[in-house]
């Protein structure tokens, strides 16, 4: 199975408007780490925000949300207010804490912000 | 903040020659360091696992004897890709963990096109 599913191979926003990029993932351990990136054309991979498995409130930086709805195993990013240099592939991944440094990645999200 | 270099960010090669690749953790020592591949539109696909003083572990299906990694210091692993052929043509990217933190901060990527 998955680890980590991306289901929107590709996004369209307005520019200023928000943008919700889905992501669920699949784990059986009770202590793990959730990442989102974002690797725009020149390929280089910037880390966006992280949200423990053991956080109690969602995990935000900047202009950068993450919805964490632990029950429904999801880790879903809003980018507010978006901008025309946020169009770029976004990965979602998590680390489990059993399975050492290992991150799983997602298939990523390709988003384009809209003038 | 976390800065990870990697050298060179683009490389052609001919067919059979060896190409080394460098990553290295600009402000902080990483014990371990990550070795990845990315096809194009395609999300990254870890290859190894470097250690610093020991041997990488390696990922199922990618040949050790083909893509060697040395970890010498706790700021540089170095991947050398063997008797390059053409389908060994992709972009490769290294990540650093930082001793005590969750994430993982990567390095630009290298362009790697053997002809």
């Amino acid at each position: 199975a998955q680890k980590i599913t991306q289901t929107q191979p590709g996004m369209f926003v307005q520019e200023k408007e928000a943008v919700t990029l889905d992501c669920t993932y699949d784990t059986s351990d009770p202590s793990y780490g959730l990442f989102w990136y974002k690797q725009p054309s020149s390929g280089e991979m910037i880390f966006l925000i992280y949200q423990g498995s053991y956080d109690q409130q969602n995990a935000t930086e900047g202009r950068y949300s993450l919805n964490f709805q632990k029950a429904r195993k999801s880790a879903n990013l809003v980018i507010s207010a978006s901008q025309l240099g946020d169009s770029a592939m976004y990965f979602c991944a998590m680390r489990e804490e059993g399975t050492g440094n290992q991150f799983y990645f997602g298939t990523g999200t390709s988003l384009t912000v809209i003038p | 903040g976390a800065v990870v270099s990697q050298h060179p960010s683009r490389v052609i090669c001919k067919s059979g020659t060896s190409v080394k690749i460098e990553c290295r953790s600009l402000d902080f020592q990483a014990t371990t360091m990550f070795w990845y591949r990315q096809f194009p539109k395609q999300s990254l696909m870890l290859m190894a696992t470097s250690n610093e003083g020991s041997k990488a572990t390696y990922e199922q299906g990618v040949e050790k004897d083909k893509f060697l990694i040395n970890h010498a210091s706790l700021t540089l692993s170095t991947l050398t890709v063997t008797s390059a052929h053409p389908e060994d043509s992709s972009f490769y990217i290294c990540s650093a963990r930082r001793t005590g933190r969750e994430t993982q901060y990567f390095g630009p990527g290298t362009r790697l096109l053997v002809l």
